[in-house]
């Protein structure tokens, strides 16, 4: 299995909502990261995980809260979200954090609209 | 100030024409990547660069890898629409003990 798997692919959700973003893999990878991407611009890292322990918030507010339950597993977890993060919010993992020159493994993403 | 500068950023070309693509940096890498994202789907891993003056190639891609290891170029042999999609390098930063950091991107459209 060499997937990064999110779901939902796609959500709206109001302002006032909780909501939860999931991905998951199943290649060993020990590292996991969220990143934030607006349309034709780069990937914002928001979040890293090493083994199952958090180790980068890139100065998230606080309305954005990452969960790790176990080293396949990682969660987003939304609420009062604000319309300018409207955006796609990718998962991605990779072998190790440092030390790595291989590369990430992105999943395919969650549309999400906030309304 | 963005570690990894990309040029152009946008570029519009017709179906079998060449084109390159260049990713600038003051700083060492320890290795470069570069990922093709399609709208609405996640960036897929092209190639890992990891030696200085290091040359691959996928097809009609060619990578390159500076021999400072500060900077890369992707060559495209022969466009085609299927290449259409926003094209980021990616590097892992010797300095930070290899956190990776993106390029600013390049956004390509390939007219039939």
């Amino acid at each position: 299995d060499t997937e990064v798997t999110q779901t939902p692919k796609h959500l709206v959700m109001g302002m006032t909502n909780k909501k939860s973003l999931k991905c998951e893999q199943h290649m060993g990878h020990r590292a996991m990261y969220w990143y934030k991407q607006k349309a034709k611009k780069p990937p914002e890292l928001m979040f890293v995980y090493s083994y199952e322990k958090l180790s980068i918030n890139e100065s998230v507010p606080s309305r954005f809260s990452p969960e790790c339950p176990n080293s396949s597993l990682l969660n987003l977890h939304l609420h009062a979200l604000q319309p300018e993060d409207s955006a796609l919010y990718l998962c991605a993992s990779s072998q190790r954090r440092q030390g790595n020159p291989y590369g990430y493994t992105f999943g395919s993403g969650t549309r999400l609209t906030v309304v | 100030t963005q570690l990894l500068e990309q040029s152009p950023q946008f570029l519009s070309i017709q179906e079998g024409e060449n084109l390159t693509v260049y990713c600038n940096s003051s700083s060492v890498f320890s290795s470069l990547q570069w990922y093709r994202q399609e709208p609405g789907e996640g960036p897929v891993l092209l190639v890992t660069v990891v030696t200085g003056g290091e040359v691959k190639k996928l097809k009609r891609l060619t990578f390159q890898f500076g021999d400072a290891r500060k900077d890369s170029s992707l060559h495209i042999t022969a466009a085609q629409p299927g290449d259409t999609g926003l094209y980021l390098c990616a590097g892992a930063l010797e300095s930070t003990g290899n956190q990776f950091y993106f390029g600013t991107g390049t956004s390509l459209t390939v007219i039939p």
